[in-house]
């Protein structure tokens, strides 16, 4: 079992839907990572947290720490948005990520 | 623009070739990353470096030797390939912060091709 496990594998919605992506971990982790991959390859990061809650724009990234739990949401999802979703966690003391093996998000018009 | 760049962004080699991947950041952090991408595979961490200083080595086959010359570069040194090496690498950078790592940035990668 990855320590890090993400929901769904694929995801197909309809430009508008309010979007879900789930991310799971069995480990002790100083933050949690949201990152965005186009196709091409480049790779963005969207959210680093360790609590709460965080928003940008459309994006809303949540953590619940006690039952190892995040999840990502997109508002008035577009096109554009069709990317791979990968969640990440940190350690305490460590510069290594964990990561899951991707989310991916296609948006029809 | 994410600060960070590699060259060459896409690479044809054949098992007997010698290459190498070039990572640059302008973002003035402290350590940096090589990342190995599969097809259906989560990233894969192969090397880092801290304060120049290699402090992770993934058990990563000797084929591949990285360079760390200075805090804003970082090289991957290939040779003797196999095609299953064939995978799309990664770079990126970050600030050491207390209790572990800052947001890392990544480069555009570059997609190795092994023949």
């Amino acid at each position: 079992k990855n320590e890090v496990e993400q929901s769904p594998q694929n995801l197909t919605a309809q430009e508008g839907e309010f979007i879900t992506i789930n991310c799971s971990y069995s480990v002790g982790i100083s933050a949690l990572h949201w990152l965005q991959q186009h196709p091409g390859g480049g790779i963005v990061s969207l959210f680093m947290l360790s609590s709460g809650k965080k928003k940008h724009g459309r994006l809303i990234a949540t953590i619940n720490i006690q039952e190892k739990h995040s999840s990502l949401h997109i508002t008035a999802s577009h096109p554009r948005d069709s990317a791979v979703y990968i969640c990440a966690v940190g350690r305490f003391g460590n510069e290594k990520l964990t990561f899951g093996t991707g989310t991916r998000l296609t948006i029809i018009p | 623009e994410t600060g960070v760049t590699q060259t060459p962004r896409h690479l044809v080699m054949g098992m007997t070739n010698k290459k190498s991947l070039k990572c640059e950041q302008h973002l003035g952090h402290n350590a940096m990353y090589w990342y190995k991408q599969s097809a259906k595979k989560p990233l894969e961490l192969m090397f880092v470096y801290s304060l120049e200083e290699r402090v992770e080595n993934n058990s990563v086959p000797s084929r591949f030797s990285p360079e760390c010359p200075n805090s804003s570069h970082l090289f991957l040194h290939l040779h003797t390939l196999q095609p299953e090496d064939s995978a799309l690498y990664l770079c990126a950078s970050s600030q050491m912060v207390a209790g572990g790592t800052d947001t890392q940035y990544f480069g555009p990668g570059t997609r190795l091709t092994v023949l």
